[in-house]
């Protein structure tokens, strides 16, 4: 089993549609969460933070995690055409990035 | 602040072939990362610099592979004796570590290197 799982799609959703990506882990120590953007040919950029449990917003995203499931998501409202990307969720037992862990990627288009 | 960059942006090589990549990461970021991508995967990590020291390397880093950040800004990594299983995306990131902060990567675009 991988440590981190993702979904790899593609997901297609129509313009405006709220889209729900998520990741599953199996390292309980793991108490710093972040998802990426990454468009094709480029490397990825952060889009949420979260430490420990609980939900944060920001703008049309909201990121959750649920760490009793080992679980965590992330929201996109009002979804757009510029959306389109894969999203890599990543997480660590530790505040720095040697110990980050990356899932594989969901890939997201968002049609007109 | 003009982001991470790397160099080259691909780099297509025979089999065998010695291959050089460069990073050029923020400045004043003092954490350099090396990651490595290939398709339908996340990035996984190689190795990372704290100024110009080596602090980590992952087990994924073979003996064919050497990183520098000399000066403790720019970074090598050197692929020697390229195999076609180095086929990858080649990603580097750059952060400013402080203790009891939380750290955030910057990524540049990768180089992407094509062994034939």
């Amino acid at each position: 089993q991988k440590e981190v799982e993702q979904d790899p799609g593609p997901l297609s959703v129509p313009e405006g549609a709220i889209v729900s990506l998520n990741c599953t882990y199996s390292n309980s120590a793991f108490q710093y969460f972040m998802w990426y953007r990454q468009y094709s040919r480029k490397g990825p950029e952060l889009l949420m933070y979260t430490y420990s449990s609980g939900n944060k917003e920001d703008g049309r995203f909201t990121a959750q995690v649920d760490k009793s499931s080992k679980y965590i998501s992330l929201f996109i409202r009002d979804s757009q055409p510029s959306d389109s990307a894969t999203y890599l969720c990543a997480m660590s037992a530790f505040q720095y990035g040697q110990n980050f862990v990356f899932g594989p990627g969901t890939r997201l288009s968002v049609l007109p | 602040d003009t982001g991470v960059s790397q160099d080259p942006r691909h780099k297509i090589t025979k089999r065998g072939q010695n291959v050089t990549f460069r990073c050029d990461p923020i400045s004043e970021h003092n954490r350099l990362y090396w990651y490595r991508q290939t398709l339908g995967q996340g990035p996984e990590f190689l190795t990372y610099f704290q100024n110009e020291a080596q602090l980590e390397k992952s087990r994924l880093l073979s003996n064919r592979f050497s990183a520098e950040r000399p000066k403790g800004s720019f970074s090598t990594l050197e692929i020697q004796r390229t195999e076609q299983g180095d086929s990858a995306m080649y990603l580097c990131a750059s952060s400013r570590a402080n203790k009891g902060t939380r750290e955030t990567q910057y990524f540049g675009p990768g180089t992407r290197l094509l062994v034939l």
